[in-house]
């Protein structure tokens, strides 16, 4: 079945440094990818999607792009904030709408 | 954007009482929602699909009769824990797929604040 793996954390890292977290998939067919971002105590917020290869999602300083070749979404950032400290889900989904998680990447960003 | 509106945040219920969960669509009509259990440190696991007007599909080890799931119109769903124990204490989300286009690439999935169940 299908199923998305991604490094496991906590990623912690210094105010300004650059972030990577990695996430590769496996599926059939053509999913659309997603991240999501969780805030303590907060539910999920989509962070960025792409829907197609090569295609690349972006928000808030935060990119991943779309690679079918190596089956990877990794999501990257600059210039990390404190205020990105949370927990971030790399996703796919096919049709019926149901979404594969990946198991979360803790984040920590110390000032 | 879409709102899906989890309601309770938190609840803390006794052993063996149950606990019903609501999640509403506020302004889209939501043919079918997920429900998804947390567990600490660890991802969102489907737990089923509700569907409005059917029956709800769970997923492969989910109690049907312990987690009941009424989708009675198109704009909520609720999840109820019968008999509650210990081991259900967990965080459950719910989420809500808007169409934003054609097809499933232009759907969107929206999440609910989530709800944080313990059971003592």
């Amino acid at each position: 079945g299908d199923s998305v793996t991604q490094m496991e954390g906590p990623v912690t890292l210094s105010e300004e440094a650059f972030l990577t977290i990695n996430c590769t998939y496996t599926a059939t067919g053509y999913p659309s990818l997603f991240w999501y971002v969780q805030y303590p105590g907060e539910g999920l917020q989509l962070l960025l999607k792409a829907t197609k290869a090569d295609d690349k999602g972006s928000n808030k300083g935060f990119e991943a792009t779309y690679r079918k070749e190596t089956t990877s979404f990794h999501l990257e950032k600059g210039s990390v904030q404190v205020s990105d400290s949370a927990v971030y889900f790399c996703a796919l989904r096919k049709a019926g709408n149901m979404l594969t998680f990946g198991g979360g990447t803790r984040l920590m960003v110390k000032p | 954007g879409a709102v899906v509106s989890q309601h309770p945040s938190r609840v803390i219920c006794k052993s063996g009482t149950s606990v019903k969960i609501e999640c509403r669509s506020l302004d889209f009509q939501a043919t079918t929602m997920f429900w998804y259990r947390q567990f600490p440190k660890k991802s969102l696991m489907l737990m089923a699909t509700s569907n409005e007007g059917s029956k709800a599909t769970y997923e492969q080890g989910v109690e049907k009769d312990k987690f009941l799931i009424n989708h009675a119109s198109l704009t909520l769903s609720t999840l109820t824990v019968t008999s509650a124990h210990p081991e259900d204490s967990s965080f459950y989300i719910c989420s809500a797929s808007r169409p934003m286009g054609t097809g499933v690439q232009g759907t969107e999935a929206f999440f609910g604040q989530g709800t944080r169940l313990t059971v003592v």
